[in-house]
């Protein structure tokens, strides 16, 4: 069963720019969270998505925001990148709700500049 | 608003040698899960802890939450250079998942 695919990887923008960062969950998972990862904070808590509506946010700007498709994919988008906004975005998928037990993607490092 | 505090923030540990790692919570924890992150990738499941009292083992991984269900600990037995990485605890808060900022562990060989 194939595991929790993130795209990109690696990313690079510079402020003002925006972006949009892909996950597929595994096969059958209906939850998506979204968690940022920086030094200083930590991982912190996103949002969830749950058969295409958002079940869960934590509190960070409207600058960011995301989407669940059909096929239970996300997407999440930044605009109006802002430097601290450089970190690792984490997504994780669960058969249920975001409480149960979640598999985690690779990651996408992206570096505002 | 729960928070959770993990202890040590850093830890060396000669090779062979037991460790501990602690995870505590201002409130009561109702799910405590284990994550092991290798450096700037995703994180790995290791264990889920919801009774007060359980304890779980998973080859030299030990965890336990405590009676009160406030605090859990990842007991580490003969650790190996495979162990080394970022630890983190994660607690059921909501509907959703909330870390603490984890417990960096380097393994000397």
């Amino acid at each position: 069963k194939a595991g929790v695919t993130q795209t990109p990887r690696y990313l690079i923008k510079t402020r003002g720019q925006q972006v949009t960062l892909s996950c597929s969950p595994i096969s059958g998972h209906r939850s998506v969270s979204w968690y940022q990862q920086t030094p200083g904070q930590g991982l912190q808590f996103l949002f969830e998505y749950f058969s295409e509506t958002q079940r869960n946010k934590g509190n960070f700007p409207g600058r960011f925001s995301g989407r669940q498709f059909s096929n239970s994919r996300s997407e999440m988008n930044v605009s109006t990148l802002e430097l601290g906004d450089s970190a690792l975005y984490l997504c994780a998928s669960s058969f249920t709700a975001a409480s149960n037990i979640q598999y985690f993607g690779a990651g996408t490092r992206l570096s505002v500049l | 608003s729960q928070e959770l505090e993990q202890s040590p923030q850093s830890l060396i540990v000669q090779e062979g040698k037991n460790l501990t790692i602690n995870c505590t919570s201002s409130k009561t924890l109702y799910g405590l899960y284990w994550y092991k992150q290798k450096y700037g990738e995703g994180l790995i499941f290791l264990m889920m802890l919801q009774k007060g009292g359980e304890e779980k083992s998973h080859e030299k991984i030990t965890a336990k939450l405590d009676e009160k269900k406030q605090q859990s600990s990842l007991h580490i037995t003969a650790s190996q250079p495979s162990h080394a990485g970022i630890y983190l605890c994660g607690a059921d808060v909501d509907d959703k998942i909330i870390f603490g900022k984890g417990t960096r562990l380097h393994i000397l060989p």
